[in-house]
């Protein structure tokens, strides 16, 4: 079964400075999607960014880009020139290149903390 | 940006009671999922829902529960007795192709 890891619970950062959550999963298929998601307070699920595997350059929308390591199965997210509005929980998500399933599969989620 | 609307925001229930969370899609999205997040919990999957019917569920998706999309805009989550366990953020999403588009939530809260 497919599985996501977020081994940082948390993680803090100065406001303009660059952070980076890490992501690891388990898998056996060699096609899938990778993808971030932002909940602020207001709890909403906002994407931030996606992946598709089977591209080998690295996603990178504005300030937020992702180091995908397939062989590795890791997929971080690095978040440059951090501002207060980062202050979120970060989820990471997979989700199968398959016909017959289109479910995410979330981790744990990590907490960031952006101080002024 | 076209958004996924969901209502309520929050609902309070009592154990035991019927419950219909609602939910409008993006209009030309084809694939309509619930999802749950338990208070400091992951996001779990619940159900999937193409082409008028469930396409996947998952174990928690019990015989409690059931989706319905009754007027071709709104896509509902039924759960008919609910427990306090039940208590969580319902999260809906609709997809095109595979970029989920999720809505706001609505807290249930079972007591």
């Amino acid at each position: 079964a497919q599985t996501v890891t977020q081994s940082q619970p948390e993680m803090s950062v100065q406001e303009a400075e660059t952070v980076t959550l890490s992501c690891t999963y388990d898998t056996s298929e060699s096609d899938y999607y990778l993808f971030w998601y932002k909940q602020p307070p207001s709890r909403q699920m906002i994407l931030v960014i996606r992946q598709e595997a089977y591209k080998q350059q690295n996603a990178t929308e504005n300030r937020f880009s992702v180091n995908f390591q397939k062989a590795a199965k890791s997929f971080s997210l690095k978040i440059s020139d951090s501002q207060l509005g980062d202050a979120a929980m970060y989820f990471c998500a997979y989700r199968p290149f398959r016909y017959n399933t289109d479910k995410l599969i979330f981790g744990t989620g990590t907490r960031l903390q952006v101080f002024p | 940006e076209p958004e996924v609307t969901q209502t309520p925001s929050h609902q309070v229930t009592q154990m035991g009671q019927e419950v219909i969370l609602r939910c409008v899609p993006i209009s030309n999205h084809l694939y309509f999922y619930w999802y749950r997040q338990i208070l400091g919990q992951k996001v779990e999957f619940l159900v999937s829902f193409y082409n008028n019917e469930i396409s996947e569920k998952s174990e928690i998706f019990d015989d409690q529960f059931s989706v319905e999309r009754p007027d071709g805009s709104n896509f509902t989550l039924k759960i008919r007795s609910t427990k306090l366990e039940d208590s969580a953020m319902y999260f809906c999403a609709s997809s095109e192709v595979y970029g989920y588009t999720f809505g706001s939530g609505t807290r249930l809260t079972v007591v």
